[in-house]
Order: C-alpha cells, then sequence, then structure tokens
C-alpha cells in the first residue's frame, strides 16, 4: 500500500543554517507528492507540491524535487529563519487511490535558534 | 475567502459523554475528509464524504465513531461515549474534487477527561 517515511525530528538548528529533510514513499501508481508545515496550535499549510516526476516544487525559499527513481521527496532550505520553526509533513496523494486520501510522514519537527 | 473552518477549537468531554466535532469545507469545495492527530504523531485519515455520501470510512474506528456531509450545513464527526484515548487534533481538509490539494482547518483539539 501507499506510505510516506519521514526522517525523524526533532531537529535543532542555527539561524541561517542549511536544512534537509529526507522524505521516501511507497505508492503503487502516480502520486502527488506534498510538503505541509503546521506552526504550534495551528492547522496544517501547504508549503509545496509536485505532481509528476523531476517536478521542482518551491515556495518561501523551500523546495523539494520529485524523485522517482529513488522515491524520494527531500525538503530543503538554504538558510532557515527563527519563524520557520515548525513541524514539517511529507505527505502523498495517489490519484488511482479510490478514497482519495493523503498519506502522512510522521512529521518533523524543526526549531531554529537565533 | 474564508478557509476550511471547524469548531470548536478546543473541547473537553468526561469519559462517556459525546462529541461533536464540525467542519465547513471551503466555499466551492465539495468533497471533505477527516484526519486524527495523535501526540506525536502524524496524521492518520479517517473518513472521505462528498455531500450526503460516504465514499471512505476505512480508516474510521468500528464503533463508536460516525460522520456525515449533509446537504445542507457542515460535515459533523461524532464519537459516542468517548475514551481517554480519543484526546487526540482531530482536522479537516477540503478538496474541490478528486486528486485537487486538500486545504485543512486549524483542527478542533479534543480532551477527554
Amino acid at each position: 500500500g501507499d506510505s510516506v517515511t519521514q526522517m525523524e525530528g526533532p531537529v535543532t538548528l542555527s539561524e541561517e543554517a542549511f536544512l534537509t529533510i529526507n522524505c521516501t514513499y511507497t505508492a503503487t501508481g502516480y502520486p502527488s507528492l506534498f510538503w505541509y508545515v503546521q506552526y504550534p496550535g495551528e492547522g496544517l499549510q501547504l508549503l509545496l507540491k509536485a505532481t509528476k516526476a523531476d517536478d521542482k516544487g518551491s515556495n518561501k525559499g523551500f523546495e523539494a524535487t520529485y524523485r522517482k527513481e529513488t522515491t524520494s521527496f527531500h525538503l530543503e532550505k538554504g538558510s532557515v529563519q527563527v519563524s520557520d520553526s515548525a513541524v514539517y509533513f511529507c505527505a502523498l496523494s495517489d490519484p488511482t487511490n479510490t478514497g482519495n486520501q493523503f498519506y502522512f510522514g510522521t512529521g518533523t519537527s524543526l526549531t531554529v535558534i537565533p | 475567502n474564508a478557509g476550511v473552518m471547524q469548531n470548536p477549537r478546543h473541547l473537553v468531554r468526561r469519559r462517556g459523554q459525546e462529541a461533536r466535532l464540525r467542519c465547513s469545507p471551503m466555499k466551492g469545495h465539495s468533497h471533505v475528509y477527516w484526519y486524527r492527530q495523535l501526540p506525536e504523531e502524524g496524521l492518520k485519515f479517517m473518513v472521505y464524504l462528498q455531500k450526503e455520501n460516504i465514499i471512505d470510512e476505512s480508516g474510521m474506528p468500528k464503533e463508536r465513531f460516525s460522520a456525515e456531509f449533509p446537504k445542507e450545513g457542515p460535515s459533523i464527526l461524532r464519537i459516542q461515549q468517548v475514551v481517554r484515548g480519543d484526546s487526540a487534533a482531530y482536522f479537516c481538509a477540503s478538496s474541490r474534487g478528486t486528486a485537487n490539494i486538500q486545504y485543512f482547518g486549524a483542527g478542533t483539539r479534543l480532551s477527554v477527561l
């Protein structure tokens, strides 16, 4: 079945450090891939997405590339800020799944210190 | 353009009581999804509904949990006879159709005493 495996946290970085959060997936079809961000006490917000192999999603300095050969969708940012502190979820949506549900990773908590 | 609206934001219930969680999808969205987030875990799919129809309830516990999305009004997730293990954040999402991005509400945090 479909699933997402995400890098364990928590991750603590200094401001302006480079960020990588690993995400790999298993899917029976050709999924769309997403990164969502959850700030404390809030719901999930879509950060970026990619719908097919080799697509690169980007937003707010974050990037992720859909790699079919490695079944990965790693999140990167060149220089993190304190305001990036949040929990990041990798997710997939498989159009061949009639339920149309999203499959989420367990989340990676990021804390950026000044 | 209001997003997905969930209420209440926080709900406290004693064991054995009923919890009713409401979700109004984004305007123009006819697909609603409910997810549960247990402490320190990711979101787990519970149920997918369209107006007046349950499409997929494969993630719903077999007992005490039910969901509806009536022709008029919000979607309701109902938990009867709550137990401490039901304490979690419950998120609703909506989409315009299948294979579309799901937009999430801020969640309802249920605490069972």
